[in-house]
């Protein structure tokens, strides 16, 4: 089954202890990305990766870290999580080069920073 | 990149027809139109997608004016269970760059 997984799926954590999402997608998809989403804000784009080694910030890029060693992995990494990095996030995989294409996204990540 | 502007919120009752619109001025040639349905603590899931004049799917139609700086989606007789934000997304799969960025998306309430 195509699918982006996205894990864990809640987790709370302390204020400056590192912390890391992952995210996988088994679709041989190029592109790949984070949002994270707060109430009455809609989807924010973190970082996104339109291929293996090469990623680029998005909107809201200050805080967070990503890396894109394989294709089909793209963790997101809080180096110093703070309590307004609590939100909603979500991964998301496209392939690139063809008309018709769109975002698939992984179920997201609650994170509560104390 | 281009912009959209969506209407924050809509109401409807069952078994109307809802059309929801969206303003993308600066358009470029390359772009596509996708809307996307997201419920409350999951990720936007695709609904349709075009590139010019009418699309039409199982669940909803999409109508792109031949200028491209708007779309509107189309969600016929809808039902409770349509309840969600619905986000206008354009954007150009072949081209490097900033791309598929969401705007603030429409709260569509249906109500019985």
């Amino acid at each position: 089954e195509a699918q982006v997984t996205q894990n864990p799926r809640y987790l709370i954590t302390v204020t400056g202890k590192k912390l890391t999402v992952t995210c996988s997608q088994n679709m041989n998809h190029e592109y790949m990305s984070w949002y994270r989403q707060d109430p009455g804000l809609g989807l924010r784009q973190i970082y996104y990766s339109m291929n293996v080694e090469v990623t680029d910030k998005g909107d809201v890029p200050e805080g967070y870290k990503v890396s894109r060693k394989e294709k089909r992995n793209f963790p997101l990494i809080l180096e110093s999580p703070s309590p307004n990095q609590t939100s909603l996030y979500f991964c998301a995989s496209s392939s690139l080069g063809e008309a018709n294409e769109k975002l698939f996204f992984g179920s997201g990540t609650q994170l509560s920073v104390l | 990149l281009a912009k959209t502007t969506q209407p924050i919120s809509m109401d409807s009752y069952e078994g109307q027809e809802v059309n929801i619109t969206c303003s993308h001025n600066n358009i470029a040639t390359n772009d596509y139109i996708t809307w996307y349905q997201q419920f409350p603590s999951q990720g936007p899931r695709f609904i349709i997608q075009g590139y010019k004049t009418k699309v039409t799917n199982e669940v909803a139609s999409l109508f792109i004016p031949a200028d491209r700086k708007s779309s509107t989606l189309s969600l016929p007789r809808v039902s409770l269970s349509d309840t969600a934000v619905y986000y206008c997304l354009v954007g150009d799969y072949n081209n490097a760059g900033n791309m598929l960025t969401f705007g603030g998306g429409t709260r569509l309430m249906v109500k019985p």
